[in-house]
């Protein structure tokens, strides 16, 4: 059964603080690995995909990687708008998406 | 804004009755899915429907069903409600029929509360 596990649950920074969210999986036949970002009371929104280890993808302050057991999201110089829960999901070859918990991320000014 | 329109938003009802959900997917988006949320199990996928058809399964209850009418619109449809339902239940929707094959597009989502 594919698994994703995320950690921290919940991580505080400081504004321009940079720090990275983890997201491991154990999937069969990874098909893609995929990050969204929730805010509250709202439906998660697609950030990146990443189909193959070493895989690099970059949006304004945020950097996904991948590896064969895990992802990262690093997030460089944050500011209190980059407060969300970010959620990490994979597909493997059952062709469903697996969700992991979520970081909460809060950034103080 | 997704482009993905949910109602109601809220939804609060008493064990045992019956409720469905609606959603429109964004313009062009063929794919439907609903997702249960809630606080110990996270985001769950239920089922997906495609151009109308199902086309996977997750772990949607019996209590629980679904359809896709013609103009794309669906409707999950949740009986004989527990306490166990209350939950966010979002519906996202994609142009492909494979999960993955093209990012997600969420609703905000219904706040079901069954009291």
């Amino acid at each position: 059964e594919d698994q994703v596990t995320q950690s921290p649950e919940a991580l505080r920074l400081q504004e321009g603080e940079s720090s990275s969210l983890n997201c491991s999986y154990t999937v069969s036949g990874l098909r893609g690995l995929f990050w969204y970002r929730q805010d509250p009371g709202k439906g998660p929104e697609f950030l990146f995909t990443l189909y193959s280890a070493g895989e690099e993808k970059e949006k304004e302050r945020l950097k996904a990687t991948l590896t064969k057991k895990e992802s990262f999201l690093h997030i460089t110089a944050p500011k209190p708008e980059d407060s969300a829960t970010y959620l990490c999901a994979v597909l493997g070859g059952a062709q469903k998406l697996v969700f992991g918990q979520g970081t909460r991320l809060t950034i103080n000014p | 804004d997704s482009g993905v329109t949910q109602t109601p938003k809220h939804l609060i009802t008493a064990t045992g009755q019956r409720v469905t959900l609606r959603c429109s997917p964004r313009s062009g988006d063929l794919s439907v899915y609903w997702y249960q949320q809630s606080l110990d199990q996270g985001l769950q996928f239920l089922i997906q429907y495609y151009n109308g058809e199902e086309r996977a399964k997750g772990n949607i209850l019996e209590r629980f069903s679904a359809q896709q009418f013609p103009d794309l619109h669906s409707e999950l449809n949740l009986s004989s409600l527990e306490l166990g339902d209350s939950a966010l239940y979002f519906c996202a929707s994609s142009v492909n029929p494979g999960q993955g094959s093209s990012p997600l597009h969420f609703g905000n989502g219904t706040r079901l509360t069954v009291t």
